[in-house]
């Protein structure tokens, strides 16, 4: 089924380590989001992407980085893992008509 | 910039009763918004959308919602509650700059009693 796909869903990190979560549509968006979701906070943006090669930083990007070097891929690294980004992240795409945004299913990271 | 207010994070109401989720946002420009429903350990599902066409949305799972430019409103409503519409529901607008970023309200969690 087109859609995105997130990998892994569940994952428990020590304090600094560093991981990569995988992002992946097959859907041709341009643009893509890496959210982060804290109870009772919303989901806040980490980075996104408006084509390959580029990113830019959204509300909360200290401690992430990104890469889109494929339409396809948007993959968020964490360098240096701390207990603050204990949370559930979710990658969405968007398609170029302005009304269609797709979801992962999450990846839940917890850091302990 | 262009935000979103979800007044109050909890609702409860009885099964078979009017739901009314409430959602107001700040955008200077006409915006496109969104409705999306989230049930416990699963992603973000859309309910329903509204990108400038009729202003009364009606969505899945028997939801609607009207945009009011006049109140900066688009309040989510359902006539009468079922126990699985349990779920926390979210708010968002869309930014009408170069991201198009989805910008969230806080969500509000709706309990439905038997």
């Amino acid at each position: 089924n087109a859609g995105v796909t997130q990998t892994p869903k569940f994952r428990i990190l020590k304090i600094g380590q560093s991981m990569t979560l995988q992002c992946a549509q097959d859907m041709n968006h341009n643009y893509m989001y890496w959210y982060r979701q804290d109870p009772g906070m919303g989901l806040k943006l980490i980075y996104y992407s408006v084509g390959a090669g580029i990113t830019d930083k959204g509300e909360v990007p200290n401690g992430y980085n990104v890469s889109r070097s494929t339409t396809e891929d948007f993959p968020l690294r964490l360098e240096l893992a701390a207990p603050s980004q204990t949370s559930v992240y979710f990658c969405a795409s968007r398609d170029g008509t302005g009304g269609g945004y797709t979801f992962g299913s999450g990846t839940r990271l917890t850091v302990v | 910039a262009q935000s979103v207010t979800q007044l109050g994070s909890h609702v409860s109401v009885s099964e078979g009763a009017l739901v009314l989720l409430r959602c107001n946002y700040s955008s200077s420009v006409p915006p496109y918004l969104f409705w999306y429903v989230q049930y416990p350990n699963q992603g973000l599902q859309l309910l329903l959308k509204y990108t400038s066409a009729a202003t009364l949305v009606k969505g899945i799972n028997g939801f609607e919602a009207e945009f009011k430019k006049s109140e900066t409103s688009f309040h989510l409503t359902k006539p009468s509650a079922h126990m699985s519409d349990a779920a926390e529901y979210f708010c968002a607008v869309s930014a009408m700059d170069s991201s198009y970023k989805l910008i969230f309200g806080s969500g509000t969690r709706l309990l439905v009693r038997p």
